[in-house]
């Protein structure tokens, strides 16, 4: 069984500070974890994913994510908003290696991420 | 170049109708799925098939009847559609690759308002 809980459904930031947008996750098998973005009236975009190897994981437009094993945990984090970077965030875990690999992403509720000028 | 591309992008009915989304993908991808986002924007699988097989089939009204007619396409019929069916509907692909598999591409998605 696997699980995923975004904290805070909205994150607010203003341009050039820090975003933080947070994932936790349950996995009764070593999990594969995703951010996709969603633009508004738009699908959801691959951002950046960890399957194996190293815990930070660099994706596009300057985003990354850490694998904490320990805390169950793979925020997402950009040095510097961009009025761009508004739109909704996704986590999702499906089973790596070893679990029923069918492909079953489970997502979490999704961030809002709003960027002020 | 799209590569995962559906139709329509929007589709308003009446209630109790029948209706048809399309899905095609270009990506050389064996495994295509399709999603379901409720108005509060949770995503749920609703079902997979992995080379025209029927992988993955979630508690789903059989009234949603999914449908491969090759590994590039997949496409999802709703018959007597209820007002609770109005939601945004996803496809996505993927490859397996050793057993395991890969990132899944999302198509733009088809906005269903049923009347």
């Amino acid at each position: 069984a696997q699980s995923v809980t975004q904290l805070g459904s909205h994150v607010s930031v203003s341009e050039g500070a820090l975003v933080l947008l947070r994932c936790n996750y349950s996995s009764s098998v070593p999990p594969y974890l995703f951010w996709y973005v969603q633009y508004p009236n738009q699908g959801l975009q691959l951002l950046l994913k960890y399957t194996t190897g190293a815990t930070l994981v660099k994706g596009i437009n300057g985003f990354e994510a850490e694998f904490k094993k320990s805390e169950t945990s793979f925020h997402l984090t950009k040095p510097s908003a961009h009025m761009s970077d508004a739109a909704e965030y996704f986590c999702a875990v499906s089973p790596g290696a070893g679990g029923t690999s069918y492909g079953k992403l489970t997502f979490g509720q999704g961030t809002i991420l709003t960027v002020h000028p | 170049d799209t590569a995962v591309s559906q139709t329509p992008k929007y589709l308003v009915t009446q209630m109790g109708n029948d209706k048809s989304i399309k899905c095609e993908q270009n990506l050389g991808h064996d495994t295509m799925y399709w999603y379901k986002q409720d108005s509060k924007k949770f995503l749920k699988i609703m079902f997979s098939y992995n080379n025209k097989e029927l992988i993955i089939n979630e508690t789903v009204p059989n009234r949603f009847s999914p449908k491969s007619p090759d590994k590039a396409h997949l496409n999802l019929h709703i018959n007597s559609l209820e007002l609770g069916d109005s939601a945004v509907y996803f496809c996505a692909s993927s490859r397996r690759d050793r057993g395991r598999l890969e990132t899944q591409y999302f198509g733009p998605g088809t906005r269903l308002l049923v009347l």
